[in-house]
């Protein structure tokens, strides 16, 4: 089955602590793009990538920092710098650029 | 820059019913157009996009959204609401200079029996 995974689907992080969350897509896209997801605040661009080895910062990186070095995978790690990392992340894919996002089912973050 | 607005944060409707959510975007060249549908704890799920083939766009489950230049909407409607129809549904334009998805607040849907 073609699709996006995104691991773990809850994931608890102390405080100082980097965590990282995976996102992997077998559909052959070029672009990936990671969202935050808070109540009432619709989803916010954090970082989004158009082809591997290149990434931008969208409306929200601070605190946070990716890789593209497969074309298949596009990991988020939410940085001790981050202070309100709580939230839903969802990561999404577009066969280009400015194409048609497709999502996986997200991660939630809690802080312990 | 591209905006996009959902009137309404939340919907109420009675099983049966209409279901309108309405979407107004920014600006004045026709962009692409997306409504997105998420349920609790998961991910977005497609429902409809418009790419200027044709003003009225039919999606998945009997939804279905109109474009109209002259208002700048694009309304989301079904004739008529399932229980399982209850979610939040996000409106979403996309930025041509930008090649980003710009996003509306999202609109919870709620169907009584």
């Amino acid at each position: 089955d073609g699709g996006i995974t995104q691991s773990p689907k809850y994931l608890f992080r102390k405080e100082g602590q980097n965590v990282t969350l995976s996102c992997e897509q077998n559909l052959n896209h070029d672009a990936m793009y990671w969202y935050r997801q808070d109540p009432g605040q619709g989803l916010r661009l954090i970082y989004y990538s158009q082809i591997v080895n290149d990434f931008q910062k969208g409306d929200i990186a601070e605190g946070y920092s990716v890789s593209r070095e497969k074309k298949e995978s596009f990991p988020l790690t939410v940085t001790s710098a981050q202070k309100n990392p709580t939230a839903f992340y969802l990561c999404a894919s577009s066969v280009r650029p400015g194409g048609t996002q497709y999502f996986g089912p997200g991660t939630r973050l809690l802080v312990l | 820059a591209q905006s996009v607005t959902q009137l309404g944060s939340h919907v109420s409707v009675s099983e049966g019913a209409l279901v309108l959510l309405r979407c107004n975007y920014s600006s004045s060249v026709p962009p692409y157009l997306f409504w997105y549908v998420q349920y609790p704890n998961q991910g977005l799920q497609l429902l409809l996009k418009y790419t200027s083939a044709a003003t009225l766009v039919k999606g998945i489950n009997g939804f279905e959204a109109e474009f109209k230049k002259s208002e700048t909407s694009f309304h989301l409607t079904k004739p008529s609401a399932h229980m399982s129809d209850a979610a939040e549904y996000f409106c979403a334009v996309s930025d041509q200079d930008t090649d980003k998805l710009i996003f509306g607040t999202g609109t919870r849907l709620q169907v009584f029996p």
